[in-house]
């Protein structure tokens, strides 16, 4: 049973594409989150929701626009996709969103614009 | 400079050698600190987390604070070919104002070889 899951796994597309990834976690957490990671591995906070409601929003661009349906579902939507774009996007989820509430990753979508 | 610098690697040991992966930070705001592993293609789990300055020991890992120093370390011995992943150091600050924020350092590529 997967604790936090993401659709697709892998997404080919095209410059200036739009494109979604999905993720859900069965876990009953309230925070969600949205991670990359370039090509180096550097991974890097993008967003974060607790309960539906955005409570990271790092510089991002506009592009890039986070939806929570409900708590369990977090999804992201990318417009007008660029080269730089490709990475791989990581969710994950926690209980809260306190310093100690463990992060769980789900098994990441790997992005590539060509 | 980033606010976490880790070296990337890659490193390669024999198993059964002692590894040793370290972190600098440059932010005194950090207060709770993370190592997380990464298998190729998944996402990073959580292998140990510390809070205050000192040792702590997990089996095989032992997770070395040094907040003066800002100074993190991450010891395995007896090192198993399953222990090669990428590992990466993260941290927060404390409180509500991390907000869940971790900020990783860049991984460093760990080869265990028989």
């Amino acid at each position: 049973d997967t604790a936090v899951s993401q659709t697709p796994k892998y997404l080919v597309t095209q410059m200036g594409n739009d494109k979604s990834i999905k993720c859900e976690q069965n876990l009953g957490h309230d925070t969600m989150y949205w991670y990359k990671q370039d090509s180096k591995k550097f991974l890097k906070i993008m967003f974060s929701y607790n309960n539906k409601e955005l409570i990271i929003n790092e510089t991002v661009p506009n592009r890039f626009s986070p939806k929570s349906p409900d708590k369990a579902h977090l999804n992201l939507h990318i417009n007008s996709l660029e080269l730089g774009d490709s990475a791989v996007y990581f969710c994950a989820s926690s209980q809260g969103f306190g310093s100690t509430d463990t992060q769980y990753f789900g098994p990441g979508t790997r992005l590539t614009v060509l | 400079q980033k606010e976490v610098e880790q070296d990337p690697g890659p490193l390669s040991v024999p198993e059964g050698a002692i590894v040793s992966l370290n972190c600098t930070y440059s932010n005194s705001a950090f207060q709770y600190f993370m190592w997380y592993r990464q298998y190729s293609r998944k996402g990073p789990e959580l292998l140990m987390y510390t809070y205050s300055s000192g040792n702590k020991e997990d089996g095989r890992f032992t997770a070395q604070v040094d907040k003066s120093s800002k100074y993190i370390s991450l010891f395995i011995r007896d090192s198993q070919p399953s222990d090669s992943a990428t590992y990466l150091c993260a941290m927060t600050k404390a409180g509500g104002t991390s907000y869940g924020k971790l900020t990783f350092g860049q991984g460093t590529i760990l080869t265990v070889h028989p």
